[in-house]
């Protein structure tokens, strides 16, 4: 298995405070990645990363920040945390490929409850 | 229109049968196109990739790519009921590392 920790694993957070969820990798990859998953809307990217410092937004990014200053860990902050940001959480990774292509790598998942 | 669609399903097989699972996409400079498998409460697992147009066979499944249809399909040969799952597609844009999903397709292979 991939070297990716997700941390907490689940939390119950109140509407209005901020959140912090955490992505650790031990693999050294230089993308990494943030999905929510919802029923009936699948994957859906909020950020993504492409190197120390290089972030960029994805699909869903609204009330969402995040932060890479190491290649091992991205964080993900939910600046005040809303009812629609419950979800189950993932953060993948990967790395290029001589030839182009490469497949991600998924963590446990986060399961984010905001009453 | 979404960029990648997949049949929500439940695509729902006997056991020993062929399942076919089928995705389009709508992003002609796609590149790199994979198949995840989800079960109930876990994460994504990775399947297969392909990059060329035709078939590729990894045991029991069969990638094939058509790009100038901009289809991708997963075939499950001989299926088990440990194979009930969700399965998710997954493509790579031109030049980019944004790994965009289906919505995934549920499959139930009957004992």
């Amino acid at each position: 298995d991939a070297g990716i920790t997700q941390s907490p694993r689940h939390k119950v957070t109140e509407t209005g405070t901020p959140v912090t969820l955490r992505c650790h990798q031990t693999e050294n990859h230089r993308y990494m990645y943030w999905y929510r998953q919802d029923p009936g809307h699948g994957l859906r990217l909020i950020h993504y990363s492409y190197g120390v410092k290089d972030t960029d937004k994805g699909e869903v990014s609204d009330g969402y920040s995040v932060s890479r200053s190491k290649t091992e860990d991205f964080l993900l902050t939910l600046e005040s945390a809303t009812s629609s940001q419950t979800s189950v959480y993932f953060c993948a990774i990967s790395e290029s490929m001589a030839g182009g292509g490469t497949e991600a790598f998924f963590g446990q998942g986060t399961r984010l409850t905001v009453v | 229109q979404k960029e990648v669609e997949q049949n929500s399903g439940p695509l729902s097989v006997p056991e020993g049968a062929i399942a076919s699972l089928n995705c389009t996409y709508s992003d002609r400079g796609s590149q790199s196109f994979f198949w995840y498998r989800q079960y109930s409460g876990k994460s994504p697992e990775l399947i297969m990739f392909i990059y060329s147009n035709g078939d590729k066979e990894d045991g029991r499944f069969t990638a094939q790519l058509n790009k100038a249809s901009q289809y991708v399909s997963l075939l499950i040969r001989d299926s088990q009921p440990s194979d009930s799952a969700t399965y998710l597609c997954a493509v790579t844009g031109s030049g980019t590392y944004k790994y965009i999903f289906g919505t995934g397709t549920r499959l139930k292979v009957l004992a």
